[in-house]
């Protein structure tokens, strides 16, 4: 079975503070996807990354980086030098595979919360 | 207006109501979705569409009804739902449905409050 946890419910760090959100899967296919949604108070999901199971290079993009390890089935997410905008809830998801391959079917963690304080 | 929007943001209703969520989007994307969002539970697909057909009800109540007339727009119809039915309903899109096309884009959801 396929499945995501983010084991962090909650997190508060301060202003300019670095900040890594934990994400493991589990699935048993060779393809997949893997990303990380942002949801700020306004409701919506924010696209951040997407990563194909192929591809274990890290990414940086600003003070975003990720860290895709198949080793440990992780594919953390870190926020460097944080900022109050940065304060949202972070989901990451792992695309439910069908018969075809990799679909656009996403199974979400349950998400972290993270407060930045001023 | 660009990305996918979606009416109303709030909805209370009662037991017995009947009621209408409505999702647009303005991407040109071929597939639409709804999803569920409770608190403390990941997200829950609900019912996918493909070029208006419906490809996907994951064993979703018949309280809820989905309807695609076009690929733009997309309802979800309820009526005599249960308080636990309260929740942020989330419409995404996306450009087709396979692993290599683009990823979903949300719309900001709406808050349905079942009294």
């Amino acid at each position: 079975a396929q499945k995501v946890t983010q084991a962090q419910t909650e997190i508060s760090v301060v202003e300019k503070e670095d900040v890594t959100l934990d994400c493991v899967y589990e699935t048993r296919d060779t393809t997949y996807y893997l990303f990380w949604y942002k949801q700020p108070p306004s409701g919506e999901l924010v696209f951040l990354i997407r990563r194909n199971s192929f591809d274990e290079q890290n990414e940086i993009s600003g003070r975003y980086s990720w860290n895709f390890q198949k080793s440990t089935s992780s594919f953390n997410f870190t926020i460097t030098a944080s900022q109050v905008v940065d304060s949202a809830v972070y989901f990451c998801a792992l695309s439910e595979n069908s018969a075809g391959g990799a679909t656009n079917k996403l199974i979400f963690g349950t998400g972290t919360l993270l407060a930045v304080q001023p | 207006e660009t990305g996918v929007t979606q009416t109303p943001r709030h909805l209370v209703m009662g037991m017995t109501n009947k009621k209408s969520l409505k999702c647009e989007q303005h991407l040109g994307h071929n597939a639409m979705y709804w999803y569920k969002q409770s608190a403390k539970k990941p997200l829950e697909l609900m019912f996918v569409y493909n070029f208006k057909e419906q490809t996907e009800n994951n064993s979703v109540p018949s309280r809820f009804s989905p309807e695609c007339p076009n690929s733009s727009h997309l309802f979800l119809h309820l009526h005599t739902l249960q308080p636990e039915d309260s929740a942020l309903y989330l419409c995404a899109s996306s450009q087709g449905l396979g692993w290599d096309n683009s990823p979903l884009h949300f719309g900001n959801g709406t808050r349905l409050t079942v009294t």
